[in-house]
């Protein structure tokens, strides 16, 4: 059973406008959720986190926000850039306790236009 | 730069045969995390250590697969008998308690 749901493989939108990428999860007990950004040939880069006692938080470009009774969480990042081409992988973590390994989704493709 | 240095990047190798990765964290990660990745999936936990101590193993994590940290340090991940199946990405990640973890750039397998 897929725990954390990226439903969308790709989204591609035009330079200076705003991504958004989405992200559904089924455990409750999830109580910290990370996005990560990888390269091809590279492994996954840390972005952003929110901890589920929060519903937004901001770095820069990049805001995350969640909606803990829909189980949803979604990375928006502003303007878009180029360079930020990408998969992005949401990711899930248990609460304090349990082993702390992360959950993630199957990845979005950002693909960002000039 | 001090971030998590897998070796070798790539390995093939035909299929029976045994391999065995490895893992440099951060240097003053505690938990260090092993992951597996296939073609258009996320990462999948196998095994997680903190400090010396494997505290957690995935059923992903058959029997031929073995994993140590000895000094609490690095790390290795073996596969013996290698299958078909075992052709992944495998990912090792570091981290601080509580905090993000970081991955290396992973090493590619290939099972001829």
């Amino acid at each position: 059973d897929q725990q954390v749901k990226q439903n969308s493989p790709s989204l591609s939108v035009q330079e200076g406008r705003i991504s958004i990428l989405n992200c559904d999860y089924t455990n409750s007990m999830f109580d910290y959720f990370l996005w990560y950004k990888k390269y091809p040939a590279e492994g996954p880069t840390f972005l952003i986190s929110i901890s589920s006692i929060k519903d937004k938080n901001e770095d820069g470009r990049f805001t995350v926000f969640l909606n803990k009774s829909a189980k949803h969480l979604s990375l928006h990042i502003v303007p878009s850039q180029p360079g930020d081409s990408a998969v992005y992988f949401c990711a899930a973590r248990g609460p304090s306790g349990s082993a702390r390994q992360l959950t993630f989704g199957s990845g979005t493709q950002l693909t960002v236009l000039p | 730069d001090t971030g998590v240095s897998q070796n070798p990047r790539h390995k093939i190798t035909k299929r029976g045969q045994n391999v065995t990765f490895r893992c440099d964290p951060i240097s003053e990660h505690n938990r260090l995390y092993w992951y597996r990745q296939t073609l258009g999936q996320g990462p999948e936990f196998l095994t997680y250590f903190q400090n010396e101590a494997q505290l957690e193993k995935s059923r992903l994590l058959s029997d031929r697969f073995s994993a140590e940290r000895p000094k609490g340090s690095f790390s290795t991940l073996e596969i013996q008998r290698t299958e078909q199946g075992d052709s992944a990405m495998y990912l090792c990640a570091s981290s601080l308690t509580a905090q993000p973890q970081h991955f290396g750039d992973g090493t590619r397998l290939s099972i001829l």
